[in-house]
């Protein structure tokens, strides 16, 4: 696609739920980045693909995070239970390769009730 | 220390005026740099990569100083519509993408 593309947009769930975030990168790209965002914070990383695999998971906060990236390309970033404290911007972001410009999706705003 | 660091303001300037951003890193291995602005409930997006020679788009100036670890952004004749929050970005010897929490800017008329 011409962009990095998230879904939802927007989604609200209550505590306890699981939630699963979509990112479709653009066609091609081979690293692929999630961060969140809490409001009026700075990103806070969660974990990094290089093709499938995930060389870096160490921002997970908690177990109840996962990520699995396929076929190189579209991520999904699941949370289980989930908790008042994971409201926040889901942002993806791509690059084709390490070490370029990676460019943003607008990310997946979530808010557990 | 953070591994990324920048004073995150606000900055409060008057239209017009010339206004400059530091960022310092930790790792002197640290390979690319870039400078990203996120506007209010926005994605970051880049806004200028940041070379050894120093780079000019614009109104805007990145230079880097390795011998000092900072990058820098230079503002010149600022508008209304540069008010947002610049996020300073290093790519580590890893190729991992290290963030600076962000400097608020808010021009005012």
């Amino acid at each position: 696609g011409a962009g990095v593309s998230q879904s939802p947009s927007n989604k609200v769930t209550e505590k306890g739920k699981d939630v699963e975030l979509r990112c479709d990168p653009i066609s091609g790209h081979t690293a692929l980045y999630w961060y969140r965002q809490s409001l009026g914070q700075g990103l806070e990383f969660l974990i990094y693909f290089q093709g499938n695999s995930a060389p870096d998971k160490s921002g997970l906060p908690s177990d109840r995070f996962s990520a699995e990236r396929t076929g190189g390309s579209v991520s999904t970033l699941t949370i289980q239970r989930t908790q008042q404290e994971d409201s926040a911007v889901y942002l993806c972001a791509s690059s084709s390769s390490t070490g370029l410009v990676y460019t943003f999706g607008s990310g997946t705003r979530l808010t557990v009730v | 220390r953070k591994e990324v660091e920048q004073d995150p303001g606000p900055f409060n300037v008057p239209e017009g005026a010339t206004v400059a951003f530091n960022c310092t890193y930790s790792n002197s291995a640290s390979q690319s740099f870039f400078w990203y602005r996120q506007d209010c409930r926005k994605e970051p997006k880049l806004l200028m990569s940041v070379y050894s020679s120093g780079n000019e788009d614009g109104r805007f100036t990145a230079q880097l100083n390795r011998a000092s670890q900072y990058i820098s952004l230079l503002i010149r004749d600022s508008k209304l519509s540069d008010s947002a929050t610049y996020l300073c970005v290093v790519i580590d010897s890893n190729y991992q993408l290290i963030w600076g929490a962000g400097t608020k800017l808010i021009i005012k008329p």
